[in-house]
């Protein structure tokens, strides 16, 4: 499979819920990114966790990077109909490779 | 807030045409990269730039791609005689500095480009 495999690749959820994605890959890597995307836009970039770090916190975002089992997870807690979007994670080695995404689509 | 800009913002050509996407970094960044998304599809990394050299480029970034950085600002994509399946939205990336490892890096809002 790919480096950088984001689960679930879809994902609906009421305003107000936490949405959860995981993130796997296969190399070691310098660190570990999350980028979002609106629909048909750039990518934003949303958090960056090094190999060395566990866990990251940035507003409503919360990252955990587990790199024995070449993981990570994105929670977005407390969810808006704005955070509707495709998100990617993005393992760092000596250039990013991207993931499959997750699409999040928030209702209102 | 600095950013990433590209331009143009969509490009339809034709078949067979050479295509030229542009994109000024962010100006105190001494790396570069160009991705593409094809519809639908995840972001695929074509190539990344530094010191005036191509540092490293995927399988995707065949003859018929070429960068340049033509002066201080601008960072360009050739591609010489285009294709259907080039078809996609490509971006433009840059970096402060590839060797820290705890380096973002800041993406364009995109090239849309369409061969007919």
């Amino acid at each position: 499979s790919q480096q950088g495999e984001e689960d679930p690749q879809a994902l609906s959820i009421q305003e107000g819920e936490n949405a959860t994605m995981n993130c796997s890959y296969k190399t070691s890597i310098n660190n570990l990114q999350w980028y979002r995307q609106n629909s048909g836009r750039g990518l934003v970039h949303l958090i960056l966790i090094r190999s060395n770090e566990r866990e990251k916190h940035s507003g409503r975002l919360r990252v955990t990077l587990d790199t024995s089992k070449k993981s990570s997870s994105l929670l977005i807690t407390a969810s808006r109909a704005a955070d509707t979007a495709s998100y990617f994670c993005a393992t760092d080695t000596d250039k990013l490779i991207f993931g499959t995404g997750t699409r999040l689509q928030v209702f209102p | 807030e600095p950013e990433v800009t590209q331009t143009p913002s969509h490009q339809v050509t034709q078949m067979g045409q050479e295509v030229i996407l542009r994109c000024v970094p962010i100006s105190n960044h001494l790396y570069f990269y160009w991705y593409r998304q094809i519809l639908g599809q995840k972001v695929e990394f074509l190539v990344s730039f530094y010191n005036n050299e191509i540092s490293e480029k995927s399988e995707i970034f065949d003859d018929q791609f070429s960068v340049e950085r033509p002066d201080g600002s601008n960072f360009t994509l050739k591609i010489r005689s285009t294709k259907l399946e080039d078809s996609a939205m490509y971006f433009c990336a840059s970096s402060v500095n590839r060797r820290v490892p705890s380096t973002e890096a800041f993406f364009g809002q995109g090239t849309r480009l369409t061969v007919v």
